[in-house]
């Protein structure tokens, strides 16, 4: 079956550090790839996508690699900041238009 | 997101009891979601609607009830089938061409009496 890890339920860091989380998928051929924010009490926001033939994506302080062999994708926040603080979702697009969902890693961002 | 409105924002349930969570949109998106999201699990998907008067069920759709007779309106029924309905629930909508990605409402919390 399809199951997506999300490398740690916690990831702190330092303000002004670079954060990385990452997104493990197995049995799956997505399409694209998306990553949200939520935080708490709150929806999820979409922040970026990253089609399959695509190696990397930036906006603003985000960056975000998609490798289809290790079937892996890496969010990247440079200079982090306080604001940064709160669940980052990976989740995976089909050719079918469905949508997969890892649990999500709560970022905390220490000044 | 300002477009997608869901309430109640809380709501209770009694044991033996229906309730209904209210989700409205005026984005004009076409599919309309409803996921169920749980402590350290990734966002699980109920039923969903791509049409009026049209929707499939999800993974977990087992003591879920929902309706699309309008395009802005998607609502679920959680009924006393469900034995452990306590969970955080999302809508969320989206336009069905390629790419697009969801955008969700700000969710209904519902506890068990």
């Amino acid at each position: 079956s399809q199951k997506i890890e999300q490398n740690s339920e916690a990831l702190n860091i330092q303000e002004g550090k670079t954060a990385t989380l990452t997104c493990n998928y197995t049995n799956y051929s997505p399409a694209y790839l998306q990553w949200y924010r939520q935080d708490p009490g709150r929806g999820p926001v979409f922040l970026l996508l990253i089609r399959e033939n695509e190696k990397e994506k930036r906006k603003e302080r985000l960056k975000v690699t998609f490798d289809t062999t290790l079937k892996q994708s890496l969010f990247h926040i440079t200079a982090s900041q306080p604001a940064d603080s709160a669940t980052y979702l990976c989740a995976l697009v089909g050719y079918g238009q469905n949508f997969v969902f890892g649990p999500g890693t709560r970022l905390s961002v220490l000044p | 997101d300002g477009g997608i409105t869901q309430s109640p924002k809380y709501l209770f349930r009694k044991e033996g009891q229906n309730v209904t969570l209210s989700c409205e949109q005026n984005l004009n998106h076409d599919a309309m979601y409803w996921y169920r999201q749980d402590p350290g699990q990734g966002l699980r998907l109920i039923y969903y609607s791509q049409i009026v008067n049209d929707f499939q069920k999800g993974d977990i759709a087992e003591g879920y009830s929902v309706s699309r007779e309008k395009k802005e309106s998607f609502p679920l029924t959680v009924t006393s089938a469900q034995k452990n309905p306590t969970a955080f629930y999302l809508c969320a909508t989206r336009f069905l061409s390629s790419n697009q990605p969801q955008h969700f409402g700000d969710g209904t919390r519902l506890s068990i009496l």
